[in-house]
Parts: C-alpha cells; structure tokens; sequence
C-alpha cells in the first residue's frame, strides 16, 4: 500500500510556463483534495473532488484547474504560472467506499518554485 | 470558512516534559482533527474528537473539546526529540464532503 503519492516532488518553472501535478491514491478513497502551504499560512484548499468525474472550487482556486478522470487519481495543472503560484502543494484523500471516514492521507507533497 | 486559530505560534521544551498546544475557532463543528507535519514531510492524522465528545486518548496524546468555549487542547505527555514537529487543528464543519479548514499551526521544539 502506497498511500498517496505526488509526481514530481520538486519543479522549477518560468513565469507562464504550464505544468500538471500528479496525485495517486491505492486507498479507494472517494474523496481526494489539493492544497496549498505557504510560511505561516497553514494549508489552503485550492479544489477538491467528491468522486470520479466530479471537482469543485475551493478556498484559491483562482490560477488552478483539476481533473479527476479516475478515481484514483487527481491532477492539478497550472495554465500560466505566476511567481505567487511558489508554494508547496500537497494532496490528501478521504472517505473510503462505503465508509464514513473523515481523516485525511496525505501525500509527501510537491515543491514549486515559480522565477 | 472558519479557521482554527493554534495558540501557542511555537513551544520549546525539554524531553520528558509535557507539551500542550490549544485551537480555538468560532462556529459549530462536527469534529476536530490534529495532525502533525514533520519538516518537509506531509501531514500525519493524529486523533479525531466528535462534537458530542469532551476527551479523548492515543498513547501519549489526551485531546479535550470544549465546545462551549469553542476550543480544544492537545497534550503530548513524557515528549521526545521525536516529538518535534508542526501541530495543526483541522475543523470539519459538517457537510458531505468532508473539507478541513486548517489553522497555521504549532511548531513544538522536544530539546534533548
């Protein structure tokens, strides 16, 4: 059992340069979730999802888009990266099938430096 | 969405003692969560405590919930330089789809 894993772990890009961040879960979890931590602000929800098919905007999603194409896996893309897009974004799962579960997994996270 | 607000920002202690850090928020919940974040790592789920819930144990760890208050505590008894890490509380306030709202967190320094 991975867990939750997140491709790549460290990326450098270029002020309006795209990328797609990668997360898997192999929990069969229904719900998977992304965010954002930045010094001295805690986590942020940028978008999350409540199943296959289905994504929703959360606390900044502004800059951000998601798909969630299988369940078990969640990709956030970046259009046109901004400097304030330099964050350390991570992705968490909940809610196994048939379930009520409310903790979140997360992944290890992903390091983004945007010059 | 509310936040939970940690209090103290950062607490450094010696091994063997006791570390407690609170989380104070402003509307009703469904339950809290604390999690631990070691540097550079994700998050680590810790103890869950329902609303209908005052106290709750896990090994070393003793969470309260005072929903009156509107706040909880988080007790780390006997620590160790394991220990040091971040500490978050995570607010679910209801709903389907299970979102937390995270606070900034406290970061616990255990001194050898």
């Amino acid at each position: 059992n991975a867990g939750v894993t997140q491709t790549p772990k460290f990326r450098v890009l270029k002020t309006g340069q795209s990328m797609t961040l990668l997360c898997a879960q192999d929990m069969n979890h229904e719900y998977m979730y992304w965010y954002r931590q930045d010094p001295g602000m805690g986590l942020r929800l940028i978008h999350y999802s409540v199943g296959e098919g289905t994504t929703a905007k959360g606390e900044v999603p502004d800059g951000y888009n998601v798909s969630r194409l299988k369940k078990q896996n969640f990709l956030l893309g970046l259009e046109s990266a901004a400097p304030s897009q330099t964050s350390v974004y991570f992705c968490a799962s909940s809610r196994p099938t048939g379930r009520m579960e409310e903790t979140q997994y997360f992944g290890p996270g992903t390091r983004l430096l945007v010059l | 969405s509310q936040q939970g607000e940690e209090d103290p920002q950062a607490l450094s202690i010696q091994e063997g003692e006791n570390a407690t850090m609170n989380c104070s928020y402003k509307t009703s919940i469904n339950n809290l969560q604390w999690y631990r974040q070691n540097s550079g790592r994700g998050l680590v789920h810790l103890i869950l405590i329902r609303s209908n819930e005052r106290e709750k144990h896990s090994g070393r760890l003793r969470v309260t919930l005072d929903t009156s208050k509107k706040s909880s505590s988080l007790l780390i008894t006997a620590s160790r330089a394991a220990d040091t890490a971040s500490y978050f509380c995570a607010l679910d306030s209801g709903g389907s789809n299970y979102k937390l709202t995270f606070g900034k967190g406290t970061l616990l320094t255990v001194n050898p």
